[in-house]
């Protein structure tokens, strides 16, 4: 299985500052024959299902607002909240879909 | 808008059988996968295995191979997971979700299952 890890488990950031969250498989995730990297990522708030944020890496859902944002950097991927507002307390899981799903551990977004 | 809407709360004794539904709506059901994943408190999600909506193949999660079963029903849209061999450990919320190349898009409201004596 492809083991996913995630940093930091907790992070508190002040409202309106930028929140970044690290993810990293333990291997290459990208799929060579569209070139695309198949890692998502989730919100998760207490009581509810998760929430899809971003997809193939860098694609935002739907309906997610803009200040979420996906990033790669070779094997490595980000996820950045560029204004932490209070609604966005939650953890954020990234997940891989290259073989199965599996999930990294979560990070805890907390307000400072 | 779609939908996916899965059965109550279960209790169940060790070594006994559960069976959750997922009643899907507002999308062609056999166009896409049903995911089933589960979460235990505090827990990240863990995924358990899938069927395609269309031709009913599935593909499960070597961790519960032999004990999990997931099937569907096209003309009623809904998907079932039946895990069996219930341990106190299997205590979860399970999720149904629709696939979307390989990743899982829209997500049931999840179904606590609570394994105890």
């Amino acid at each position: 299985d492809i083991v996913v890890t995630q940093s930091p488990d907790t992070l508190a950031v002040s409202l309106g500052e930028r929140a970044t969250i690290n993810c990293k498989p333990s291997q290459s995730v990208l799929y060579s024959s569209d070139n695309k990297n198949y890692l998502a990522w989730y919100q998760q708030k207490p009581g509810q299902p998760p929430k899809p944020l971003i997809y193939w890496a860098v694609n935002r859902e739907s309906g997610v607002p803009d200040r979420f944002s996906g990033s790669v950097s070779g094997t490595d991927f980000t996820l950045t909240i560029s204004s932490l507002q209070a609604e966005d307390v939650a953890v954020y899981y990234c997940q891989q879909y290259y073989d199965t799903q599996t999930f990294g551990q979560g990070t805890r977004v907390e307000i400072k | 808008q779609v939908q996916l809407v899965q059965s109550g709360a279960e209790v169940k004794k060790p070594g006994a059988s559960v069976k959750v539904s997922c009643k899907a709506s507002g999308y062609t059901f056999t166009r896409h996968a049903i995911h089933w994943l589960r979460q235990a408190p505090g827990q990240r999600p863990e995924w358990m295995g899938w069927i395609n909506g269309g031709n009913g193949n599935t593909k499960y999660s070597q961790r519960f191979q032999g004990r999990v079963t997931i099937t569907r029903d096209t003309s009623a849209t809904t998907a079932y997971m039946d895990l069996g061999s219930l341990r106190y450990e299997d205590t979860a919320v399970y999720y149904c979700a629709r696939g979307y190349y390989g990743s899982s898009d829209h997500w049931g409201q999840g179904t606590l299952v609570t394994v105890s004596s």
